[in-house]
């Protein structure tokens, strides 16, 4: 599996925009950019998935580099239930049954 | 919105003790999996399950494991005979598609 990098923390201020960064520069291109969140005590969450373009849903935003070799989560404006470890994983999608690989994350501080 | 839910939330046992967690998985999806976290430590994957038989098992999958889907709902994760390091979270996840949906866990824990 490809490999990602990402900042061990980071910290925001809630109601503001956060913008969680991830290299992930031995991409191929099949792999598709997972996210998913971990909030305290709970299991993880699905939170948004792209190939190329850009990508928008009702919990955040997908900003994929043109190289596909980085990309950046969004959270247009964060909550403190927003407080959580943040995986940016990579798959190929070749079989709807691939395990997920996770890493250590990020974990979003988030500031009241 | 359907969910994933798994029971017990906490399992308590003794070394050497078979347990069973178990998972109700969304109704509609068809592919289904376990992963733990040890307490401070990455989500790993354990195995992955679909059509009635295992896809993909890890190494720490062994012989202790299994995983059953003894109805059509019900998705079973049974260690045979634990160990004090297997005390960790399990999480069952099912899937339709790419998007894994993770149930809230069980805390296993091996005295």
């Amino acid at each position: 599996d490809a490999k990602t990098t990402q900042p061990n923390s980071m910290e925001s201020n809630e109601e503001e925009p956060v913008h969680l960064p991830c290299n992930h520069s031995t991409i191929s291109g099949t792999d598709y950019i997972h996210w998913y969140r971990q909030l305290p005590s709970q299991g993880p969450e699905y939170v948004i998935h792209g190939l190329t373009s850009n990508v928008n849903n009702r919990m955040a935003s997908l900003a994929i580099a043109e190289d596909r070799k980085s990309s950046t989560l969004i959270l247009h404006r964060a909550t403190l239930r927003d407080a959580a470890v943040y995986y940016c994983i990579l798959s190929e999608q070749m079989n709807r049954d691939d395990k997920i690989i996770f890493g250590k994350g990020t974990r979003l501080h988030i500031l009241p | 919105e359907p969910e994933v839910t798994q029971t017990p939330s906490h399992q308590v046992t003794q070394m050497g003790q078979e347990v069973i967690l178990r998972c109700v998985p969304i109704s509609n999806h068809l592919y289904f999996y376990w992963y733990r976290q040890i307490l401070g430590q990455k989500v790993e994957f354990l195995v992955s399950f679909y059509n009635n038989e295992i896809s993909e098992k890890s190494e720490i999958f062994d012989d202790q494991f299994s995983v059953e889907r003894p109805d059509g709902s019900n998705f079973t994760l049974k260690i045979r005979s634990t160990k004090l390091e297997d005390s960790a979270m399990y999480f069952c996840a099912s899937s339709e598609s790419y998007e894994q949906y993770f149930g809230p866990g069980t805390r296993l824990t091996v005295t």
